[in-house]
């Protein structure tokens, strides 16, 4: 089973940072999820990747195969952004249709 | 399109009852997943379906059934309702562009 791990757990910031979030795996993957959910619960996918970067808006996501290593990078941070971050992975083998383990998610707090 | 739907959002059960837990989705997504969310622990699945008549069991599978007669539709069964299965549960459908999560049911089990 892939072990995936998710660094920082909690995290506090200032508007206007930069915020870095990032996730490693133990084998290797098809594809890497980038999810936010916010308090209330609902869960939106915002990134989905198995190489390289990519960019929408002020989120950027990259990923590391050789490393089993992906970041995730947001930029200007405002009050908003303030959700929990999970990373989810896709493996080779094992559990489920699509494969996902996900990890335990960081929560980003953004102060005015 | 209104993409994953669930309902109820909101359910209180005693011990031992049963109730089901609906899902659909519109997008015509072959893969649809039932998560289960509790404190300090990751999404963990629970059921899951490669397509209309095949279901199989994901990492937390007792206590919960399945059944897919139809590409939109995944229902959750709880058999006898337990308070270990006190949680927030996640539907989930994946296509091309990623996974696409229902809003959740949180269910108190007492």
């Amino acid at each position: 089973k892939n072990e995936v791990e998710q660094s920082p757990q909690n995290l506090t910031a200032q508007e206007g940072e930069f915020i870095t979030i990032n996730c490693s795996y133990s084998v290797g993957i098809s594809a890497l999820h980038w999810l936010q959910q916010h308090p209330g619960g609902g869960i939106v996918s915002l990134f989905m990747l198995s190489s390289g970067k990519k960019k929408h808006g002020r989120l950027i996501a990259t990923i590391n195969i050789q490393e089993k290593h992906s970041s995730l990078h947001i930029t200007a941070s405002h009050p908003r952004d303030s959700a929990v971050y999970i990373c989810a992975v896709r493996s080779y083998s094992g559990g489920g249709a699509d494969g996902l383990t996900f990890g335990k998610g960081t929560h980003l707090i953004i102060q005015p | 399109n209104a993409g994953v739907t669930q309902t109820p959002k909101f359910q209180v059960l005693k011990t031992g009852q049963s109730m089901t837990l609906q899902c659909a989705q519109d997008m015509n997504h072959e893969y649809m997943s039932w998560y289960r969310q509790d404190p300090g622990m990751g999404l963990r699945l629970i059921h899951y379906s490669v397509g209309a008549g095949i279901t199989d069991q994901g990492e937390v599978p007792n206590g919960y059934n399945v059944s897919r007669s139809t590409t939109e539709d995944f229902p959750l069964r709880l058999l006898s309702a337990a308070p270990s299965q006190t949680s927030v549960y996640f539907c989930a459908s994946s296509g091309g562009f990623g996974q696409y999560f229902g809003p959740g049911t949180r269910l108190t089990v007492t």
